[in-house]
């Protein structure tokens, strides 16, 4: 089956720092992958928009400077997430749609943990 | 936007015990999906369903869109500690496949 890949699982990084986090498609194309944070005990909240070739599309309150995503292949979208303070510290996910000519189907990386000390 | 409500948000049962988990719309759903999650893990797909009073069904999990593509059920029969976890509702907004999601409910399955 399809599966998204997500590095790194974990990362600690200090305030102030940014950090990386890749995502991709390892047996299809994705021209379109999603971003989601979750906090302790609470659902996904959907941060953005990946879009190949164009620039990401930020849901309201998520500011996009300090959130950049670059969307660099049909296979990978990368999560930076810049000058980070404790309060980014969170679990973040992200997700890939594969249509296929009878359905649609979203798959989920394992997901990166941050913690920013 | 699409307003996903979930109920129960917790819940603990027996080992053995049926249960059920709702999710209501706020608008007609057009694509209603189900995850379970370990928390600090990724999500793993259960099921999808897309036609007013469509049920599918894996293993012991059950789920239900209802007529009016508003509202889809989870049922669990016999539980078993291994369905624990967080079970997520999700529905597609907008023709680039955008899921949001529920607030999930927490299951807890005591053996």
């Amino acid at each position: 089956g399809a599966v998204v890949s997500q590095h790194p699982s974990r990362v600690i990084c200090k305030s102030g720092t940014s950090v990386k986090i890749e995502c991709r498609s390892l047996d299809f194309q994705a021209t379109t992958m999603f971003w989601y944070r979750q906090f302790p005990k609470q659902s996904l909240m959907l941060m953005a928009t990946s879009n190949e070739g164009s620039k990401a599309t930020y849901e309201q309150g998520v500011e996009k400077d300090k959130f950049l995503i670059n969307h660099a292949s049909l296979t990978l979208s990368t999560l930076t997430v810049t000058s980070a303070h404790p309060e980014d510290s969170s679990f973040y996910i992200c997700s890939a749609p594969k249509l296929t000519p009878s359905s649609y189907e979203q798959y989920f990386g394992p997901g990166t943990r941050l913690t920013v000390t | 936007s699409q307003e996903l409500e979930q109920s129960p948000q917790s819940l603990i049962v027996q080992e053995g015990k049926n249960l059920t988990i709702n999710c209501t719309s706020s608008k007609t759903l057009y694509g209603l999906y189900w995850y379970k999650q370990k928390y600090g893990e990724g999500l793993i797909f259960l099921m999808m369903l897309q036609k007013g009073g469509e049920e599918k069904s894996h293993e012991k999990i059950t789920a239900k869109l209802d007529e009016k593509k508003q509202q889809s059920s989870l049922h669990i029969t016999a539980s078993q500690p291994s369905h624990a976890g967080i079970y997520l509702c999700g529905a597609v907004a907008g023709s680039n496949y955008k899921l949001t999601f529920g607030k999930g409910t927490l299951l807890t399955v005591n053996p």
